[in-house]
């Protein structure tokens, strides 16, 4: 079975500029969960998918980031624009289902992204 | 809100020698999840806990939940140098939206592990 798959592995940007995420999540998947993980801390979630509905979108700064998840399947965050403290490693994640606290998330490998 | 304390921050060990690693909920863990993570990499999932006193061993890694459902942690016994990571637990937490009963993960700070061959 493969695994949630994102790109770019890094991206390097200057302030002010835009730039956008992308993952494709494990088959069959219906959930999805973009998190900020910055150095040295842990992963904060940013904005969760059911299907292609959002379930919780609280901690998204929505003036600069955004996130879509067409056709329930993968899923693209954007940042516009960016600023020098988002600087972080993007995690995306995805389990079966959402309800419930036993559900198993798996994550992909991430995309570190630095803001200069 | 629920809060995570990982103990210790940073640990260095001998390869082969054993280890723990603790994780402290402010509130009670209804699902406690232990990932590891290399650099560079993703969250690879080790464990997940539910019941209070639930023990999980895989290799050479055994995770425990104590009875009160509060307090967590991971063994590690005669460590490698593959054992080496940040390790991260994780509560699963169930909030209410308009869809229904949801879940969602709060992370700890992790504890950065090095093995000295």
């Amino acid at each position: 079975e493969a695994g949630v798959a994102q790109s770019p592995r890094y991206k390097i940007i200057e302030k002010r500029q835009s730039v956008a995420f992308w993952c494709n999540p494990i088959s069959g998947h219906a959930t999805l969960y973009w998190y900020q993980q910055i150095l040295g801390q842990g992963p904060k979630l940013l904005i969760q998918f059911q299907n292609n509905g959002v379930v919780d979108d609280s901690q998204l700064p929505k003036d600069r980031f955004s996130a879509e998840r067409l056709k329930g399947v993968d899923s693209t965050l954007k940042i516009q624009p960016a600023k020098l403290e988002d600087s972080a490693v993007y995690l995306c994640a995805s389990s079966r289902r959402t309800s419930g606290v036993g559900e198993t998330q798996y994550f992909g490998p991430g995309t570190r992204l630095l803001v200069l | 809100s629920q809060e995570l304390e990982q103990s210790p921050q940073s640990l260095i060990v001998q390869e082969g020698k054993n280890l723990t690693i603790n994780c402290t909920s402010s509130k009670t863990l209804y699902g406690l999840y232990w990932y590891k993570q290399k650099y560079g990499e993703g969250l690879i999932f080790l464990m997940m806990l539910q019941k209070g006193g639930e023990e999980k061993s895989h290799e050479k890694i055994t995770a425990k939940l104590d009875e009160k459902k509060q307090q967590s942690s991971l063994h590690i016994t005669a460590s490698q140098p593959s054992h080496a990571g940040i390790y991260l637990c994780g509560a699963g937490t169930s909030f209410m939206n308009y869809g229904g009963a949801t879940n969602k993960l709060i992370f700890g700070t992790g504890t950065l592990l090095a093995v000295q061959p």
